[in-house]
């Protein structure tokens, strides 16, 4: 079955430390993936997205993620976090090879930042 | 936000009882779809829409149904509500650029 794996549960950070919030997912074809945002008592928010050339993407609020093809990973990265960055991260991946359900976006669970000013 | 609301934005139920939320959009995409989001599991699929009366189930699509007699209205269905439905529910629509965009969240609680 496909799946994403987002390793780090939850992270603390102080303001200003660099931020790397991992995801690696399960399948070979070609895909879609994307970063969404959650901030407390809110939807999810696009955070940014990849869906071919160059493989590392910017997203908005400072948010950039590097697709590795051959380590099937998509991690998130931050310079500096700020305060305001605390939320729940979540990676999702689509395989564009399939369609109906199989074709749908996949989550992983989801990384709790939280970070301390 | 892509034009999506939800209604309700809270609930409380009893264990048993019917339950239906509604998910409305104004820009006329195709694609809707509900999860559920609980502490651990991230967000899990329940049931998608592809079009006008077209639906099919996601991966937690036990104890649910779905309906889309319109394009912009698409209806979640606990048909008796349990305690394990306690959640929240989030509908999504996906736009032609393959970009999902979710609604505001209903917030259920089975007691």
């Amino acid at each position: 079955a496909q799946s994403v794996s987002q390793h780090n549960h939850h992270v603390i950070l102080s303001e200003a430390a660099s931020l790397e919030l991992g995801c690696n997912y399960s399948y070979g074809g070609t895909v879609n993936l994307f970063w969404y945002v959650q901030y407390p008592g809110q939807h999810l928010q696009l955070l940014l997205k990849y869906f071919s050339g160059d493989p590392l993407v910017k997203g908005i609020k400072g948010f950039e993620a590097e697709f590795i093809k051959s380590k099937f990973s998509f991690n998130l990265r931050k310079p500096s976090v700020q305060w305001s960055d605390t939320a729940e991260y979540f990676c999702a991946v689509r395989n564009v090879n399939y369609g109906g359900s199989q074709g749908n976006l996949i989550f992983g669970k989801g990384t709790k930042l939280s970070v301390k000013p | 936000d892509a034009g999506i609301t939800q209604s309700p934005r809270h609930k409380v139920t009893e264990t048993g009882t019917p339950v239906t939320l509604r998910c409305h959009q104004t820009e006329n995409h195709r694609y809707m779809y509900w999860y559920r989001q609980d502490p651990g599991h991230g967000l899990r699929l329940i049931h998608y829409s592809y079009g006008v009366k077209d639906t099919d189930k996601g991966e937690v699509s036990d104890g649910y149904s779905v309906s889309r007699s319109k394009t912009e209205d698409f209806l979640l269905t606990l048909e008796s509500a349990t305690s394990s439905q306690t959640s929240v529910y989030f509908c999504a629509i996906t736009t032609g650029a393959y970009e999902q965009y979710f609604g505001p969240g209903t917030r259920l609680t089975v007691t």
